[in-house]
């Protein structure tokens, strides 16, 4: 599974788009981006995921660049509810073979009132 | 509702002693999943089961061991021989979710061993 460099922290005021980017340089074509978010204390929470097309969900949207080398994950009106630690996480989605998914160390966002 | 269930959620043990986490799912998902965070830290895989009666180790297995008797089932065991055992641990499964296949966690289990 290819690699996924993010920021370490980012700041954003509620109400406002945060905007959470990551690098995969080395996604190969049948892997997909998926985003993982982590409360304090508790376990992560799946938040989207894709492939090539830009998805939206009620949670978030997931824009991948054409080149599939980067992607942004966008939460449009960010709540304090949304401080985290968020995972950017590339792989392929096997069937019943899950592996392994290697966790980086994420970004940890701070929304501020 | 479906979900991991991990039990306790706080754990006290003395050095030296073995114990066993618990980590129950109803998701009816073969692949399961043991995961060690450290403060600060992303997750590390400790071990992990495609299915039934199989494992095998993640990357820091060392002074770990698990079992996978049952499909809903897979505790970990950390024994003495674990070095540095005060972390927190997650466990997780991996299956069919809205759209796509996805891992999903349990609650996880602060372990402190003084």
């Amino acid at each position: 599974d290819a690699k996924t460099t993010q920021p370490p922290s980012m700041d954003c005021a509620e109400g406002r788009a945060a905007n959470l980017p990551c690098n995969h340089s080395t996604i190969s074509g049948n892997e997909y981006v998926y985003w993982y978010r982590q409360i304090h204390s508790q376990g992560p929470q799946y938040i989207i995921h894709g492939l090539k097309n830009n998805e939206t969900n009620e949670m978030a949207s997931l824009i991948i660049t054409e080149d599939r080398k980067s992607s942004t994950l966008i939460l449009p009106h960010a709540t304090l509810r949304d401080t985290a630690v968020y995972y950017c996480i590339v792989r392929v989605p096997r069937y019943n073979q899950g592996g392994k998914l290697i966790f980086g160390q994420g970004t940890e966002l701070s929304v501020k009132p | 509702d479906g979900g991991i269930t991990q039990s306790p959620k706080y754990l006290f043990r003395k050095e030296g002693q073995n114990v066993t986490l618990s980590c129950e799912q109803n998701l009816n998902h073969d692949a399961m999943y043991w995961y060690r965070q450290d403060p600060g830290q992303g997750l590390r895989l400790i071990y992990y089961s495609q299915i039934v009666n199989d494992f095998q180790k993640g990357d820091i297995a060392e002074g770990y061991s698990v079992s996978r008797e049952k499909k809903e089932s897979f505790p970990l065991t950390v024994t003495s021989a674990q070095k540095n055992p005060t972390a927190f641990y997650l466990c997780a499964s991996w299956g069919p979710g809205q759209s796509s296949y996805e891992q999903y966690f349990g609650p996880g289990t602060r372990l402190t061993v003084t």
